[in-house]
């Protein structure tokens, strides 16, 4: 089965680091682009930015330019999102998703979803 | 930078009515644009792609027509399980795969 699994939800306090885990299975990894969505409580969806499980070339959304940090480890079928100091405005539900089209000319699409991280960030 | 507006936000309506959601772009996009369906506390779903091809396992009764600027998704006969927030995306160009704001599908 074709599936992307998400690492568990996380509680962390303002300023602390925080990186969480997308492994994908059922698929060969590093032919697909992979990509980060945000949803804060009760508001739609939000680019973030997509990574090539091949080779790593990453493109950021401008929003999250310098915010955050998408890696991925090939060996491992895994793509990582990452903050060097949280904020109580990442409180969200964070979702990789695997991508579908030419998504080196822009030109691609959310085809399959991970079930969701919740980070929660809060003194 | 182009930006997606769906309309309705919300949209109150029975089982068996026929929906459309709409969803305009500013700027031309061609055909490249995509419908996902959320429900609560769940991933979003892919619907449609590429404006008007379905994604294969939904329904027949989920379309998608538009191009250019002018979208819109359409459900024939709404059934129970069709009660979702549902979202435009646009995939024409980098800084693309920006979503529209959603439309709420709820219970008359």
């Amino acid at each position: 089965e074709v599936q992307l699994v998400q690492s568990g939800a996380e509680v962390k306090k303002p300023g602390e680091s925080l990186k969480i885990s997308c492994r994908g299975s059922g698929y060969i990894f590093s032919a697909y682009w992979i990509g980060w969505v945000r949803q804060m409580p009760g508001k739609g969806l939000e680019w973030m930015g997509i990574i090539y499980g091949g080779d790593s070339e990453t493109t950021y959304s401008p929003s999250f330019q310098g915010q955050v940090t998408i890696s991925a480890d090939k060996s491992i079928s895994t793509a990582y999102l990452q903050w060097n100091s949280l904020k109580a405005s990442d409180t969200a539900v964070y979702y990789c998703a695997r991508l579908r089209g030419n998504c080196g000319g822009g030109t691609c699409y959310y085809q399959l979803w991970g079930q969701g991280t919740l980070v929660t960030v809060s003194s | 930078d182009i930006q997606m507006t769906q309309s309705p936000s919300t949209l109150s309506a029975s089982v068996g009515d026929r929906v459309t959601i709409t969803c305009r772009a500013s700027q031309s996009i061609s055909t490249w644009l995509a419908w996902y369906q959320q429900k609560p506390g769940k991933a979003p779903k892919l619907l449609i792609y590429k404006a008007s091809t379905l994604e294969s396992g939904v329904p027949s009764r989920f379309s998608g027509s538009g191009s250019g600027t002018e979208f819109a998704l359409t459900i024939s006969s709404l059934q129970p399980d069709d009660f979702a927030t549902y979202y435009c995306q646009q995939y024409d160009s980098y800084p693309g795969l920006i979503f529209g704001g959603g439309t709420k599908v709820d219970i008359k």
